[in-house]
């Protein structure tokens, strides 16, 4: 079954300071992969996907993600955090299951805080 | 363009009443699917569908829950008899597939339940 794991349920960085969010799948076929923001009381913002294409994947609000086969892993980073990127951040796996419209795994979230 | 919009926002209601919960999805996409964010359980794939097909129910928790869809657009989830544990926030997105199967999903604002 696709699943990930998200280390850390809660990470604190200074601001300007680097973002680093990590993320590992389990995958039985080539997985596409997701990152998704939450900020409070709002629903889920896409950040980024991976598709099989390029294994760094650039999104909105200056993050990115690197595709790693040999360590399955998927990690969020962002060179220097803003005040605004505190929020919860979840990394998901798309589901094999065609009959399931290919629905999405989440991981348990990372709640980001960033202190002055 | 006018996102994934839900209502209410907010519900409270009591043990063993039946609650419905409504969203629109974005104009034109076929593929609509419910999920569930709950402290413990996090975020979990509920049901599925795409335009007038069937839905795929494999994701809901118990023969209390039921979704329809009409027309192939407005989509409502109804929890019969609520139980405490159903209090979670209830999300709603919805996907085109213009571009396949990489298509992002769109979230709602989703609506928070709680059961008293």
């Amino acid at each position: 079954a696709q699943s990930v794991t998200q280390l850390g349920s809660h990470v604190s960085v200074s601001e300007g300071a680097l973002v680093l969010l990590r993320c590992n799948y389990s995958s039985s076929v080539p997985p596409y992969l997701f990152w998704y923001v939450q900020y409070p009381n709002q629903g889920l913002q896409l950040l980024l996907k991976y598709t099989s294409a390029a294994t760094l994947v650039k999104g909105i609000n200056g993050f990115e993600a690197e595709f790693k086969k040999s360590e399955t892993s998927f990690h969020l980073t962002k060179p220097s955090a803003h005040m605004s990127d505190a929020a919860e951040y979840f990394c998901a796996v798309r589901a094999p299951n065609s009959n399931s419209g290919y629905a999405l795994n989440f991981g348990k979230g990372t709640s980001l805080l960033v202190t002055p | 363009g006018a996102g994934v919009s839900q209502s209410p926002s907010n519900k409270v209601t009591e043990k063993g009443k039946d609650v419905e919960l409504r969203c629109d999805p974005i104009s034109g996409h076929t593929a609509l699917y419910w999920y569930r964010q709950s402290l413990g359980q996090g975020l979990e794939f509920l049901i599925y569908f795409q335009g007038n097909s069937a839905p795929d129910k494999s994701g809901l928790p118990s023969d209390r829950f039921s979704a329809e869809r009409t027309g192939g657009s407005v989509s409502t989830l109804t929890i019969q008899r609520t139980q405490q544990e159903d209090s979670a926030v209830y999300l709603c997105a919805s996907r085109g597939l213009a571009g396949g199967l990489t298509d992002t999903q769109y979230f709602g604002p989703g609506t928070r339940l709680t059961v008293l």
